[in-house]
């Protein structure tokens, strides 16, 4: 399968804590794109980080990309009620198209 | 727009029937991109444009699919003879260009009864 695989598949934490969220491809590529999906609605846009990237920083979230591992993981610091949603990973590599993984569910509980 | 504007929000068709969908993309975006997702899944790929050239479109399910954007700007997908199988949301994505971020639309909950 050309799928992300994200990892864990569900996590669970309180607010104030960390969530890492880790993303596995299997094909070189061009970038990585993270999104955050509430109940089902839209995709929205976290981070992209190029396969020359090591790691970036967008307020409180944090990526990192190891093309030699072939795996990418997204940190939220001090997490909040608000941040409870499916996060998934996205790679394109040599086409254009975005492929996606599966996703994971975060909750963070009050 | 703003963003991604995606039409009709909700369609429900009665198996048989055609549907049409539309999209309308970032203004100057050259790449549009249609997706599919079912419940608790990611978004699964369907076709891309760049401009109003159709790059690939090795996602579509089969040959009742079809997309087009002769203008190079507004997009629809089209399902003929639609199927319950076909009831999925539909989302439109574009990007200013190749290898850049990719933005989503709201979708088009698509029902067929």
């Amino acid at each position: 399968s050309q799928q992300g695989e994200e990892d864990p598949q569900a996590l669970s934490i309180q607010e104030g804590e960390n969530a890492t969220m880790n993303c596995s491809y299997k094909t070189s590529i061009n970038n990585l794109q993270w999104y955050r999906q509430n109940s089902g609605r839209g995709l929205v846009h976290l981070i992209l980080i190029r396969s020359n990237e090591r790691e970036k920083h967008s307020g409180r979230l944090r990526v990192t990309l190891d093309t030699s591992k072939k795996s990418s993981s997204l940190l939220i610091t001090a997490s909040r009620a608000a941040d409870t949603a499916s996060y998934f990973c996205a790679y394109q590599g040599g086409s254009e198209k975005l492929v996606f993984g599966k996703g994971m569910k975060l909750t963070v509980n009050p | 727009g703003a963003g991604v504007s995606q039409s009709p929000r909700y369609k429900v068709t009665k198996r048989g029937q055609d549907v049409a969908l539309r999209c309308d993309p970032i203004s100057g975006h050259v790449s549009l991109y249609w997706y599919r997702q079912a419940l608790g899944q990611g978004p699964e790929f369907l076709t891309y444009f760049n401009y109003e050239a159709q790059q690939d479109k090795s996602g579509l399910p089969n040959d009742r699919f079809s997309a087009e954007r002769p203008e190079g700007s507004i997009s629809t997908l089209t399902i003929q003879r639609t199927e319950q199988r076909d009831s999925a949301m539909y989302r439109c994505a574009s990007s200013i260009s190749n290898g850049n971020t990719i933005y989503f639309g709201e979708g088009s909950w698509l029902t067929v009864v």
